[in-house]
């Protein structure tokens, strides 16, 4: 499978823990981003790297959020101190041009008790 | 703000029916994108539209983009059970150099009842 993908699928923790998530783009895809969905909305925009340079990030990335993109292939995105608010589905996309189609990654949902 | 408005939010109709789905907007984007998500799972691209007036089919499905490239409609023929789903459009417009960044609507969530 050569698609985005996305590790793990699910996510249970406690209010207060650290939790990561990765997304692992599709293969040369030097554009990455991150989005956050609640139910009943529309995915919302986080952030996005291009290579390894984290380029531009949304006011909703607190700064309990952190993303990386150490080697300019896979990412990371780490929440501490999660909230009940942090609960949601954290999608990942990636495209291999400025104006090309994003392809989403499967998600990844977050429950935070 | 919800840039994108899509109508209606949820639609229930039996298999054969036909529907459309509407995507507005006060904003112009360079182009439009349409998804359907699954529960549990990410949006899959179903079409771009990119010039103002634009029509393009995908099987049953057609989509329109607005001349003034501020909305879109998406419109289904003959509606199999299996196009359940939500219904996303998504907005790109350039922001800070080289980034086209997607808006997303809330979507329209659709049933179709066998």
């Amino acid at each position: 499978d050569t698609g985005v993908s996305q590790n793990p699928r699910h996510k249970i923790t406690k209010r207060g823990q650290n939790v990561t998530f990765r997304c692992d783009p599709i293969s040369e895809h030097n554009r990455l981003y991150w989005y956050r969905q609640t139910l009943g909305q529309g995915p919302e925009f986080l952030t996005y790297f291009q290579n390894e340079a984290q380029l531009e990030k949304s006011r909703l990335l607190s700064d309990r959020f952190s993303a990386e993109r150490p080697k300019g292939s896979f990412s990371t995105l780490e929440i501490q101190r999660t909230e009940q608010g942090d609960s949601a589905m954290y999608l990942c996309a990636s495209r291999p041009t400025e104006a090309g189609t994003q392809y989403f990654g499967p998600g990844t949902r977050l429950t935070v008790l | 703000t919800q840039l994108l408005e899509q109508s209606p939010q949820f639609l229930s109709i039996q298999e054969g029916e036909n529907l459309t789905v509407y995507c507005n907007s006060s904003s112009v984007f360079s182009s439009l994108q349409w998804y359907r998500q699954e529960p549990g799972e990410g949006p899959v691209l179903l079409v771009t539209v990119v010039t103002g007036g634009e029509v393009k089919k995908l099987k049953r499905l057609t989509f329109q983009f607005g001349d003034a490239r501020k909305d879109s409609s998406l419109h289904i023929t003959a509606a199999q059970t299996g196009d359940t789903g939500l219904y996303l459009c998504a907005g790109a417009k350039l922001s800070g150099g080289s980034n086209y960044k997607l808006t997303f609507g809330k979507g329209t969530l659709l049933t179709v009842n066998p």
